[in-house]
C-alpha cells in the first residue's frame, strides 16, 4: 500500500474561518510533507516533519500552523486566511530515516485538498 | 542555488509516437532526481527515480536517464497512448539546500489518438 490520503478533497472558507487539513499515511514512513501549488505551478515546500520533529519551515506565514501527533498523520491547521491562499495543498510521505537518507527514498503524494478561501 | 528547467513547456503528439521530454539541473551535487506524472487538479505520481550513482532507470514504457556531469536527464516514453496525457514534473534533491526537492515547471504533455 502505498497509499497518501488527504481530506478533505475540497474546502472553500472565509477569511475568518479555522479550518484543518489532514493527512494520513500507514507505511511506516517517518518523514512528512507540505506543499502548495498554484495552477501550472510546480509544487512548493512549506513543510517537512522527520520524525514527528518539524525540520523545515520554508518561511511559511503563521497563518498556517502544521501538526504532527503521530508518525501516521500529519496536520495543517488554517486561520484567517488570504484569497492568495487559495491553492491545491499536497501532502507527501517517504521513508527518510535520517536527514541525508531522505534524500534516498521516493516521496509518495496525496491527491490533494483544493482550497478555496473567499 | 540549484535551479531545474524543463523543455518544452508543453507538447502535442500523435498517439504511438515515441518521445523525449528533457530536465536540465545547474548544480550536479544531488542525490537524486525523480520524474512525476501530474493529472489536471490531482496529485503528483512518483513514476522513477535515479540515484546519483546510477544512469538509468526502466519501468515499463518509460526509461530515465541521468547525466550529471551535463546536468541533464531525460524521460524516454515509448509508444505513446492518450492516456499519457498529463504534466510531468523533474525533481532534483540538492546536498546543500536543506533537503528540499528542486522542481522544474513542468511539460504539459497531451498525446492525440
Amino acid at each position: 500500500d502505498t497509499e497518501v490520503t488527504q481530506t478533505p478533497k475540497h474546502l472553500v472558507m472565509g477569511m475568518t474561518n479555522k479550518k484543518s487539513l489532514k493527512c494520513e499515511q500507514h507505511m511506516g514512513h517517518r518523514a512528512m510533507y507540505w506543499y502548495k501549488q498554484k495552477a501550472k505551478k510546480p509544487p512548493e515546500l512549506m513543510f517537512v516533519y522527520s520524525y514527528e520533529k518539524l525540520s523545515i519551515n520554508e518561511s511559511v506565514p503563521s497563518r498556517f500552523s502544521p501538526e504532527c501527533p503521530n508518525s501516521s498523520l500529519l496536520n495543517l491547521h488554517l486561520h484567517a486566511l488570504q484569497p492568495e491562499d487559495s491553492a491545491l495543498y499536497l501532502c507527501a510521505s517517504s521513508q527518510g530515516s535520517r536527514d541525508r537518507e531522505i534524500a534516498k527514498n521516493i516521496q509518495y503524494f496525496g491527491a490533494g485538498t483544493r482550497l478555496s478561501v473567499l | 542555488k540549484q535551479e531545474v528547467t524543463q523543455i518544452p513547456a508543453a507538447l502535442s503528439v500523435p498517439e504511438g509516437e515515441n518521445l523525449v521530454l528533457n530536465c536540465s539541473f545547474t548544480d550536479s551535487a544531488i542525490y537524486n532526481l525523480q520524474w512525476f506524472r501530474q493529472d489536471p487538479g490531482k496529485g503528483l505520481t512518483s513514476l522513477l527515480l535515479i540515484q546519483s550513482s546510477q544512469r538509468e532507470q526502466t519501468s515499463g514504457r518509460l526509461n530515465a536517464s541521468l547525466d550529471k556531469s551535463s546536468g541533464r536527464s531525460t524521460l524516454y516514453i515509448a509508444a505513446s497512448q492518450p492516456g499519457d496525457s498529463a504534466t510531468y514534473l523533474c525533481a532534483a534533491f540538492p546536498y546543500n539546500q536543506g533537503g528540499k526537492l528542486i522542481f522544474g515547471q513542468g511539460t504539459e504533455l497531451s498525446v492525440k489518438p
